[in-house]
């Protein structure tokens, strides 16, 4: 099992450009979730998905889209990249009452 | 929503003592507690977690605590080593399709000194 992988892991964009972040899960997890982890300000849930199909708005979801096709794949796009998404993006699965995985991460630079 | 509040947000001791961590939480319907320890460039590992059926839980050195009356929950290390050091999170979440949606607290900076 993999596990749970991010790409990519960098990225660096320019302001009002748009991007994909790549999530996927191996374990058959029916939840799904983004988060977005700012300096001093611990991990705060964007966007999160309880199957296929169904998806949920978190936290802090203003300039980001999700869907879930598929039960492996969550992805986030920045419709148009602003300074202020700068941050570090983790994507997590978890399955029936059991433990919550972390991708690795993807640090985001907008310019 | 749920809201967390965790302090402190440093924490420093020396190797041997032990250290705790308390977190408040405001939605009483949370029932799932995990604390997740992340290193410097790292991903969030979970350490260890609890359920609002339990009150307290023990795993080898670190230990967790639940007040569901109070609404807070803390996070015991004992016999801290220098490989301790990292930031740590507390987090709640609500059961059912909530489940996978958890709040985090702002999180704790723990240094170990050898």
């Amino acid at each position: 099992n993999a596990g749970v992988t991010q790409t990519p892991k960098f990225q660096v964009l320019k302001t009002g450009q748009s991007m994909t972040l790549q999530c996927a899960q191996d374990m058959n997890h029916e939840y799904m979730s983004w988060y977005r982890q700012d300096p001093g300000m611990g991990l705060r849930l964007i966007h999160y998905s309880v199957g296929a199909g169904i998806t949920d708005q978190g936290e802090v979801p203003n300039g980001y889209n999700v869907s879930r096709s598929t039960t492996e794949d969550f992805p986030l796009r920045l419709l148009s990249a602003a300074p202020s998404q700068t941050s570090v993006y983790f994507c997590a699965s978890r399955g029936q009452k059991g433990t919550q995985y972390f991708g690795p991460g993807t640090r985001l630079t907008v310019l | 929503g749920e809201n967390v509040e965790q302090h402190p947000s440093t924490l420093s001791v020396q190797e041997g003592d032990s250290a705790v961590i308390k977190c408040t939480y405001s939605d009483s319907a949370s029932n799932y507690f995990p604390w997740y320890k992340q290193e410097l460039g790292k991903r969030p590992q979970l350490i260890i977690d609890i359920r609002s059926n339990v009150g307290e839980k023990k795993d080898q050195r670190i230990a967790v605590t639940l007040n569901k009356t109070a609404k807070h929950f803390s996070l015991h290390i004992t016999e801290t080593q220098p490989e301790d050091s990292a930031v740590y999170f507390c987090a709640a979440s609500r059961g059912g399709t909530s489940y996978g949606k958890l709040t985090f607290g702002q999180g704790t900076i723990l240094t170990v000194h050898p």
